[in-house]
């Protein structure tokens, strides 16, 4: 099991360029999320999804887009790169059942924008 | 509002103190729960322990505790005789129930930075 993994580790892009940060879970969770913790702060939502074709936004949407074709994968889009979009990137899981159970988190992406 | 508060920005430490770090919540759920995780300098977010609002009694693992009082909305974890690897962000977080959709999605607190100096 590995767990949820995230690529790339480290990025750095020039203003205006475009990227795809990836995201996959192989425990077959159906809830999945992006989150975006700036430096010395704390974690803010992204965008999430709760299955396969769902998603939603979460607090801070603007400059991000997502999609889930599957239950595995739950790719971040990055369109237009500005520098208020450094920071570091999570993915997180967690399955669904009768209870709120913990979110797993893959080991993040490290995002500069020059 | 549902909320979470970690007062705390920062502590610091010497080696083998006992240290706990303060979390409140707010919501209106009568059924919830409240997770602890840790961020260590390498960045990684790790789970610490779940807690659901019916079961009140107190956790330990090792030299990590955790007390859970529904009366004062506070769930603290306690790190008992600190050590330098104890040094990390330490996050609260609680369900959010209350928006519509079952979307499991947190609330986070905005964390405590704990140092433990040798």
């Amino acid at each position: 099991n590995a767990g949820v993994t995230q690529t790339p580790k480290f990025r750095i892009l020039k203003i205006g360029q475009s990227m795809t940060l990836q995201c996959a879970q192989d425990m077959n969770h159906n809830y999945m999320y992006w989150y975006r913790q700036d430096p010395g702060m704390g974690l803010k939502l992204i965008y999430y999804s709760v299955g396969a074709g769902i998603t939603d936004k979460g607090e801070v949407p603007n400059g991000y887009n997502v999609s889930r074709s599957t239950t595995e994968d739950f790719p971040l889009r990055l369109e237009l790169a500005a520098p208020s979009q450094t920071s570091v990137y999570f993915c997180a899981s967690t399955k669904g059942g009768p209870s709120y159970n913990e979110q797993f988190f893959g080991p993040g992406t490290r995002l500069t924008v020059l | 509002a549902q909320k979470v508060t970690q007062a705390q920005t920062e502590i610091s430490v010497v080696e083998k103190e006992d240290v706990t770090l303060d979390c409140v919540y707010e919501t209106r759920d009568t059924t919830y729960y409240l997770f602890w995780y840790k961020q260590p300098p390498s960045g990684e977010l790790v789970f610490l322990i779940r807690r659901n609002s019916f079961d009140e009694q107190n956790e330990i693992s090792g030299r990590y505790s955790w007390n859970f009082q529904k009366s004062t909305s506070s769930f603290n974890f306690t790190i008992t005789a600190s050590q330098v690897v104890d040094s990390a962000v330490y996050f609260c977080a609680l369900s959010d129930l209350q928006r519509a959709g079952n979307n499991r999605k947190l609330i986070w607190g905005l964390g405590t930075s704990l140092a433990v100096n040798p």
